[in-house]
């Protein structure tokens, strides 16, 4: 069965401070793995994507990392702002399936 | 351009009421999801239309729930009667097309519609 699965489940970290959440994937055939941003109330946002060529992706203060012998991805949040308090999710390929979405990483940064 | 417009955004209901949620998806998107979100949860798909076509229904609980896309851009999804398990925010999303092999396409979400059902 194909599985998402993200820890930790909920994360509170200090304003400035950086955190890495994680996602370990069972997904097969395995293309590209997303990584979307959900603020309280709002829709998800993709944040960015990693292909099975790439092992590490930048994007402003997020970088998203992929092992894809392990079947690891990372999202590493540099110098945590108040606005990156946000469920991060991750999601993986549909291969011959469904889209398979993790349950998300709740992040709260704090003043 | 605009993004996935969701109405309403919020809802309150009796139990066995009807609701009705509307999507408009971004122009020129021909993939459109209806998605179900709790509470700390991730989504989780209830019906992706191909243009027209539902293409994978198999989570929509069909004694309550019905979904349509009229010519293949706007969409609507129905509840009746409500349920109290029902509360839940109603995500629509679209892409240009399926994320799949050798496509990349990325999911755009509306706001949500929050479903209380009381």
């Amino acid at each position: 069965k194909n599985q998402v699965e993200q820890s930790p489940q909920s994360l509170i970290i200090l304003e400035g401070k950086n955190c890495t959440l994680q996602c370990n994937y069972t997904v097969s055939p395995f293309s590209n793995l997303r990584w979307y941003k959900q603020d309280t109330g709002r829709g998800p946002v993709s944040l960015t994507i990693m292909t099975f060529s790439e092992n590490t992706k930048s994007n402003g203060r997020y970088t998203a990392t992929l092992d894809a012998d392990t079947k690891q991805s990372s999202l590493h949040i540099t110098a945590s702002q108040l606005s990156d308090s946000a469920s991060y999710i991750c999601v993986g390929p549909p291969g011959f399936q469904k889209l398979v979405f993790g349950t998300g990483t709740r992040l709260l940064v704090s003043p | 351009e605009a993004g996935v417009v969701q109405s309403p955004r919020y809802k309150i209901i009796e139990k066995k009421q009807p609701v009705a949620f509307w999507c408009n998806p971004i122009s020129g998107h021909n993939t459109l999801y209806w998605y179900l979100q709790n509470l700390g949860q991730g989504p989780e798909l209830l019906i992706r239309y191909e243009n027209e076509e539902a293409v994978d229904d198999s989570q929509l609980p069909k004694d309550r729930f019905s979904a349509e896309r009229l010519k293949g851009v706007d969409s609507t999804l129905k509840i009746q009667p409500a349920e109290l398990g029902d509360s839940a925010v109603y995500l629509c999303a679209s892409s240009l097309d399926y994320p799949g092999q050798g496509s990349t396409g990325e999911l755009f979400f509306g706001e949500g519609s929050r479903l209380t059902v009381l």
